[in-house]
This record gives C-alpha cells, structure tokens and sequence, in this order.
C-alpha cells in the first residue's frame, strides 16, 4: 500500500523560497508519476507539477518560472521548491502519485502560510 | 486552460436519498475525467477514473457518467458517511483543473 507523507516550514516569509519533501512508502519514485497539488479557498484545487521516471517534469504554466520539482532515489522522496512565494501561495500542499492522468494516492497535507 | 464548472455548489440531502452532481468542462474532454471526495481536514480521496471506472475499494452506490463535455457523479443512496465535497477533475490537457468543488451536507 502506497504512502506519502509531506514534510515541510509551517511558514514561509514574503519574497523567500519554500521546499517542501514528500516521502514515500511502498512504492518506488523511480516509477509512477509523481505530483505536486495545492489547495486554498481562494483558488481551490491547483495542480502545480509531475515528475516522471525521476528526470522528466511537466509545471502548470502559471507557477512555471518559480517551481522546481526533484527526486532523492536513495531516499525515495521527492520534492517541490518554489521560489519568490508571496501572500497567494498560502495553501495546503499535497503530494500525490499521478500526473499522467487521476492522483490515486496522497499525503495527509501541509499548511504553508507566507507570513512576515 | 479548460475550465470544469460544477453544480450545484452546495446540496442538501438526507440519507437514503438519491443525488446527483454535475460537472461542465469548457471544452471536449473526452472521458478523462476523474471524481474525488473530500472530508474536512483530509486529503482528497479518489472516487472515479475515466469517467465511469470505479476505484477499488469504493463502494457500488457511487458511480460516474459522461463524455464530451458534460459528466455526473451519482450516488445512489447517500449514506452518513457521504456528507463531504466532491470534486471533479479533467486529465484531457495541461494543466490538469479542478471543479470549485460540491458541499453535500445533510438536509
């Protein structure tokens, strides 16, 4: 049974950048497609990013030039950093297996607040 | 992008009833289309996939329909623990979107 778990700052200053890791369990991020969401009352459900076969990544165009989206093989993990964040992107984000087409598995969440 | 365009936003139900949940693409999406539901706190779970393909593990009373441009998501009777918000979402194109989500609380 697959597993995510995300891991990340709680809160995020203005204009710095955030990393967020997404640890897997039972599953390989060598395989699948891997994805970055988020979520928040403003813009509801977002897709930010995938990541396939460890090197091939695919961004949603609005967050394009601030998002970065890597894998750890020894660690199994992968991660989203986003750069120069600002007040709208406060949102729980979710990491989830899928990318190529429905997410059928995800972590729990993290709340990332951007805040001075 | 392709816009999906959910209705009604908010539904009121009792148990054992049986509801109904639009979803509107702004353009042709074949049958990629997905359903997820949402409790409080939770992450989205996947409820349908190819707009009609059951996830394992949930049960029969759900089901999806649809092609084109317009799909429903039927539950056939609403049991306590359906009460949550229901999403849809197109995998036609990039990026991937998302309805703005339906309420169903109990009426």
């Amino acid at each position: 049974q697959v597993q995510l778990q995300e891991s990340g700052p709680g809160v995020v200053k203005p204009s710095e950048s955030v990393s967020l890791t997404c640890t897997v369990s039972g599953g390989s991020v060598s395989v699948y497609y891997w994805s970055w969401l988020r979520q928040s009352p403003e813009k509801g459900l977002e897709w930010i990013g995938y990541i396939y076969k460890s090197v091939n990544t695919n961004y949603n165009p609005i967050l394009e030039s601030r998002v970065t989206i890597s894998v750890d093989t020894s660690k199994n993990q992968f991660s989203l950093k986003l750069t120069s964040v600002t007040a709208a992107d406060t949102a729980v984000y979710y990491c989830a297996r899928g990318g190529g087409s429905w997410f059928d598995r995800w972590g729990q969440g993290t709340l990332v607040t951007v805040s001075s | 992008d392709i816009q999906m365009t959910q209705s009604p936003s908010t539904l009121s139900a009792s148990v054992g009833d049986r509801v109904s949940i639009t979803c509107r693409a702004s353009q042709s999406i074949s049958s990629w289309m997905a359903w997820y539901q949402q409790k409080p706190g939770k992450a989205p779970k996947l409820l349908i996939y190819k707009a009609s393909n059951l996830e394992s593990g949930v049960p029969s009373r759900f089901s999806g329909s649809g092609s084109g441009t317009e799909f429903t998501l039927t539950i056939s009777s609403l049991q306590p623990d359906d009460f949550a918000t229901y999403y849809c979402q197109q995998y036609n194109g990039y990026p991937y979107t998302f309805g703005q989500g339906t309420k169903l609380d109990i009426k």
